[in-house]
């Protein structure tokens, strides 16, 4: 089956500081990627949708100026978390849209990120 | 606005015995609807998915759901739970057409007691 690749599975870092975090889907081309983030026993919320080639499109509330999110290629979107605070620390997941089965999306295994 | 509601925060069940987790949605239109398992700090792994046809739909690891469209739900069944089966479940919904975003229920987690 499709697989995604999300890379690093944890980062700690110092607040104030940028995270990068890569998605990648490895065997497929997805022209849309999806980010979300999940707070400990709690759903997950869609951050924004990431579109090949062009802005990302972001939910209500999240700030894209902190969370820069960009989509060079079809098979890779990242997203980085600009000047890290503590309350940025969640779980984040990526998913992608495999257009021979769009109706499905697969996920990566997700980043836990952690801000001191 | 689609929205998913998973009423149960736990559902506990004895191992061998069917097992239930349910969910109800709303939505414009016709829905998708997904089921999606989730272990410890891992990211969700698919299970199954109603699009159209048969109100029930088989999925992974013998996992069923049945769309029931004037209940508005989804329930998740299995006739006989194991313990591996122990994880966190979400249902999901997005219309038939517009964006392809999934909006998830807030979990629920299955606990299969041996």
């Amino acid at each position: 089956g499709a697989v995604v690749s999300q890379h690093p599975s944890r980062v700690i870092c110092k607040s104030g500081t940028s995270v990068k975090i890569e998605c990648r889907s490895l065997d497929f081309q997805a022209t849309t990627m999806f980010w979300y983030r999940q707070f400990p026993k709690q759903s997950l919320m869609l951050m924004a949708t990431s579109n090949e080639g062009s802005k990302a499109t972001y939910e209500q509330g999240v700030e894209k100026d902190k969370f820069l999110i960009n989509h060079a290629s079809l098979t890779l979107s990242t997203l980085t978390v600009t000047s890290a605070h503590p309350e940025d620390s969640s779980f984040y997941i990526c998913s992608a849209s495999w257009t021979a089965e769009n109706e499905k999306l697969f996920f990566g295994s997700g980043t836990q990120l952690s801000v001191l | 606005a689609q929205s998913v509601a998973q009423p149960e925060d736990q559902v506990k069940v004895a191992e061998g015995n069917p097992l239930t987790v349910k969910c109800t949605y709303s939505v414009s239109g016709n829905p998708y609807l997904f089921w999606y398992v989730q272990y410890p700090n891992r990211g969700l792994q698919f299970l199954l998915k109603y699009i159209t046809g048969d109100n029930l739909v088989k999925g992974s690891y013998g996992f069923e759901a049945e769309f029931n469209k004037s209940q508005t739900s989804f329930h998740l069944k299995k006739p006989s739970a194991l313990v591996s089966d122990s994880a966190l479940y979400f249902c999901a919904v997005r219309p038939y057409t517009g964006r392809r975003a999934l909006t998830f229920g807030s979990g629920t987690r299955l606990q299969v007691q041996p």
